[in-house]
């Protein structure tokens, strides 16, 4: 049973530190997601990357916030340094982008909350 | 804009009857529609999804849905509810980008489902 895996699935860091979330995304799959979930913006599309190249990271803090693709094996968000208001559940998604059949299937989320 | 209203942040339905969660769209071109669920403390979980042909999907857990052009709805449906649906559920639509299609999905607000005993 193929799923998304990230680590660590909890994370509590304290203000001014870097702070890496890392994703695994399901074996084939050439499309990545980051999504940000917090209950007054609900979910928020952060970044994407299509085979390991970023599409779109419009929805992301560009002064501290980064997301690659070291390989199709792992795909990683970092927050240097971390806010307060980065607290979030932030997910990683993982696609198969074949034409318009794709859909998006997400891992468990890393929930971080920064102090 | 693209952009897909969920108008109901909770739904309330009692167990064994027929459930409804809301969902329009604003897009251009054909739309390509997505119900996910999402239980406590995990991932959203894929539902079904709506890309071309019958009105009508079906999805996982007894869920389907019904897609109307002329009203650009696309509303979630149960005929006897569970308790165990209870959840979050969400609509999205996938957007069109420069140089056509992307993967890239916009969420709705979310729609807490609640069914009770």
């Amino acid at each position: 049973d193929a799923r998304v895996t990230q680590t660590p699935r909890h994370k509590v860091t304290e203000m001014g530190q870097e702070v890496t979330m890392r994703c695994q995304p399901i074996l084939g799959h050439n499309t990545v997601f980051w999504y940000r979930q917090t209950m007054m913006q609900g979910l928020e599309l952060l970044a994407y990357f299509r085979n390991r190249a970023p599409l779109d990271d419009s929805g992301m803090p560009k002064d501290r916030f980064s997301a690659e693709m070291p390989d199709a094996t792992l795909a990683t968000l970092k927050i240097q340094p971390s806010e307060p208001r980065d607290s979030a559940v932030y997910f990683c998604a993982s696609g198969l982008n074949q034409g318009k059949t794709d859909t998006q299937y997400f891992g468990p989320g890393t929930r971080l909350t920064v102090l | 804009a693209q952009s897909v209203a969920q108008p109901e942040d909770q739904v309330n339905v009692a167990e064994g009857n027929p459930l409804t969660v809301k969902c329009t769209y604003s897009v251009s071109g054909n739309p390509y529609l997505f119900w996910y669920v999402q239980y406590p403390n995990r991932g959203l979980q894929f539902l079904l999804k709506y890309i071309t042909g019958d009105n009508l999907v079906k999805g996982s857990y007894g869920f389907e849905a019904e897609f109307n052009k002329s009203q650009t709805s696309f509303h979630l449906k149960k005929p006897s509810a569970l308790v165990s649906d209870s959840a979050l559920y969400f609509c999205a639509v996938r957007v069109s980008g420069a140089g056509g299609a992307t993967n890239k999905l916009i969420f709705g607000t979310g729609t807490l489902l609640a069914v009770q005993p």
